[in-house]
């Protein structure tokens, strides 16, 4: 079974500039999850679907984030503009639906290192 | 704001020595604590506990949740260089989803 994919590996861009990076889930899985890690800083959540629809965006920094799941398949997060501070590592996680109430594991890609000089 | 604290931030031991790292979190509506294991890229899905007292075990890893004490320890029992990486421990809450909340991680070297 293929892992959660992401497209770039890396991405450098300058400031002002935008980018799209790309989220392939294990295929099956509903939920998709989007999260960052900055320079020092613990992983922090950005925003969850299931399936084509947003379930909770309330991580999303600002305004210039912009996330889609158009067929409840992949998923892109496109940054427009890049600021210097979006530097950092987004990965991308899926999971299963819930069973009985019970939470399931994430599965995480192996992130994009963005970095905008 | 839900927190989770990972202690020590870094450690270094030798090839066969026994590990135990720490967690601890301070969360509303405490669903499940998760642990992961980040060498070079993917964070990779070690544990998921939801119950007090009832240890988990994978080979030489084991991890057991604390609800009293909000707390959790991932033990490693003879080390080995393969081991060396970053231990993430993080909570997802019941907030109609399993968004996850993360520590700063362990640093774990392992020297042969």
């Amino acid at each position: 079974e293929a892992g959660v994919t992401q497209f770039p590996s890396h991405s450098v861009i300058e400031k002002g500039q935008t980018v799209t990076l790309r989220c392939d889930p294990i295929s099956g899985h509903d939920n998709l999850y989007w999260y960052r890690r900055v320079m020092g800083k613990e992983i922090k959540f950005l925003l969850h679907f299931v399936k084509e629809s947003k379930q909770d965006e309330s991580g999303m920094p600002n305004n210039r984030f912009l996330a889609e799941r158009t067929g409840g398949t992949y998923s892109t997060l496109k940054v427009q503009p890049a600021e210097l501070e979006d530097s950092g590592v987004y990965f991308c996680a899926s999971s299963q639906d819930r069973v009985s109430g019970r939470p399931r594991e994430q599965f995480f890609g192996p992130g994009t290192r963005l970095t905008v000089l | 704001e839900d927190k989770v604290v990972q202690s020590p931030l870094s450690l270094v031991v030798h090839e066969g020595d026994t590990v135990t790292l720490n967690c601890s979190y301070e969360v509303t509506n405490f669903r499940s604590l998760l642990w992961y294991k980040q060498e070079k890229k993917a964070p990779t899905f070690l544990f998921m506990l939801t119950s007090s007292g009832i240890e988990k075990k994978s080979g030489r890893l084991s991890s057991i949740l604390d609800k009293k004490e909000l707390s959790s320890i991932l033990n490693i029992t003879a080390t080995q260089t393969g081991d060396s990486a970053i231990y993430l421990c993080a909570e997802a809450s019941n907030f109609g989803n399993e968004k996850l909340t993360f520590g700063t991680g362990t640093r774990l070297t392992i020297i042969p």
